[in-house]
């Protein structure tokens, strides 16, 4: 399995900053993905990262908004930009089976936002 | 495009009864079908997945789901519940494997009655 650590795991930010939200994981992976975790919804897709290439972003997502880096193979950062209460949600990041010997998809254990 | 439906919000059972979290699915190719289980504070972890092959699949914690194609189904059960399967859980599906997008259905919370 992959082990994915995720910074900072909560956050209280003032309205108009901005987040930026680390993923950092113990193997080499190709892709990796960010959700959107809104209060009492479902996980939303905001994006895909591929090292080396621009992200792919899910449509209603923008990359003003959610700027995404990927630096190399083991590790990407998502920004939250000019916040407003409406982002307030728990973000994940998440990458596939580093050896792609298995069909699951690992998740770190997510960052609470919170925009006053 | 993908769908997942998880009907209700909350799923309240005694401890020791049975457990059944429903889940339907749309999709246009063959899918891949998971469930993931959320404790407070925690990451998602997953319960089991379906790819290929035998339609019953077991998981970990004494879960189990069928893979009913004719329903477009993928429910969740466990023969008695446990206080410690309390969390919330989340039906998802892909198209191509999980190097490939999850689409998520709301999720459902379990609660366990002593």
């Amino acid at each position: 399995s992959a082990v994915i650590s995720q910074k900072p795991s909560r956050d209280i930010c003032q309205r108009g900053t901005s987040l930026t939200i680390q993923c950092q994981v113990d193997s080499q992976v190709t892709m990796m993905f960010w959700y959107r975790q809104q209060p009492g919804q479902s996980l939303t897709l905001i994006a895909t990262a591929n090292q080396g290439s621009e992200a792919t972003y899910e449509s209603g997502f923008v990359i003003d908004k959610f700027p995404i880096s990927r630096p190399n193979l083991t590790f990407s950062t998502l920004t939250v930009s000019n916040m407003s209460p409406e982002d307030s949600s728990i973000y994940l990041c998440s990458v596939e089976d580093p050896w792609g010997r298995d069909t699951e998809a690992f998740f770190g254990q997510g960052t609470r936002l919170t925009v006053v | 495009a993908q769908s997942v439906t998880q009907l209700g919000s909350h799923v309240s059972v005694s401890e020791g009864a049975l457990v059944l979290l429903r889940c339907n699915y749309s999709s246009s190719v063959p899918p891949y079908l998971f469930w993931y289980v959320q404790y407070p504070n925690q990451g998602l972890q997953l319960l089991l997945k379906y790819t290929t092959g035998a339609t019953l699949v077991k998981g970990i914690n004494g879960f189990e789901a069928e893979f009913k194609k004719s329903e477009t189904s993928f429910h969740l059960t466990k023969p008695s519940a446990h206080m410690s399967d309390a969390a919330e859980y989340f039906c998802a599906v892909s198209d191509a494997g999980a190097n490939s997008k999850l689409t998520f259905g709301k999720g459902i919370t379990l609660s366990v009655r002593p």
